[in-house]
């Protein structure tokens, strides 16, 4: 199995700009979730998806940021405009049913630079 | 809001001593994961306790969760290089989504 894939792995875009994040989870896996980390805050979940829809979102740090999953192999998290507090490294993760059971597979992550 | 806290935030030992680090949460958890995330990679899974005061083993590797379901550690006995790295607990607190801890970084003098 490939695992989870996110692209692109690196993101260097300048204040204002529009970023898109993708996630392909690991075929099979029901739950998507979406995870920013940084030194001053650690690892941060944004939102998690059910079998395409959005459960949780109240990590979303507000309006700029957003999230779909239109089917069950592909996820994007959108960030419009961007600002430089948004540089960080967000990480897709899925897992094959609630974390009350399984574990998450997190991917390699995509490190994030807004100037 | 809920909250994990993990102590100590950084962990330098000499190779071969024992290492330890601490999760605390103010309420219960319904279980607790640990993970472990080298520099520059994800968080890699490495255990999931349920059942208070459960203790897993992994190799060198010790877990365990308190019997309030409160706090949980992680023992490593004689480290190795190749335990460098962060350790974060993640806690869940009856819902579907985790709560990472502060995450506790461990550093190896060989």
């Amino acid at each position: 199995d490939a695992g989870v894939i996110q692209s692109p792995r690196h993101e260097v875009t300048e204040m204002g700009q529009e970023v898109t994040l993708r996630c392909k989870p690991i075929s099979g896996h029901d739950y998507l979730f979406w995870y920013r980390q940084t030194m001053m805050r650690g690892l941060e979940l944004l939102i998690y998806f059910n079998n395409n829809v959005p459960i949780d979102d109240s990590g979303m740090p507000e309006d700029r940021f957003s999230a779909k999953m239109p089917n069950a192999s592909f996820s994007t998290l959108k960030i419009q405009p961007s600002e430089p507090r948004d540089s960080a490294v967000y990480f897709c993760a899925s897992s094959p049913g609630t974390l009350l059971i399984y574990e998450q597979y997190f991917g390699p992550g995509t490190r994030l630079t807004v100037t | 809001g809920q909250q994990v806290m993990q102590i100590p935030q950084y962990q330098h030992v000499q190779e071969g001593e024992d290492f330890t680090t601490y999760c605390n949460s103010s309420t219960t958890l319904s279980n607790i994961q640990w993970y472990k995330q080298r520099p520059g990679g994800h968080p890699v899974f490495l255990i999931q306790l349920v059942k208070s005061g459960e203790v897993k083993k992994q190799k060198r590797l010790t877990f365990q969760f308190g019997e309030a379901k409160k706090n949980s550690s992680l023992h490593i006995t004689a480290t190795q290089t190749t335990d460098v790295g962060t350790y974060f607990c993640a806690g869940i607190f009856g819902n579907e989504k985790l709560t990472f801890g502060t995450g506790t970084r461990l550093t190896i003098i060989p």
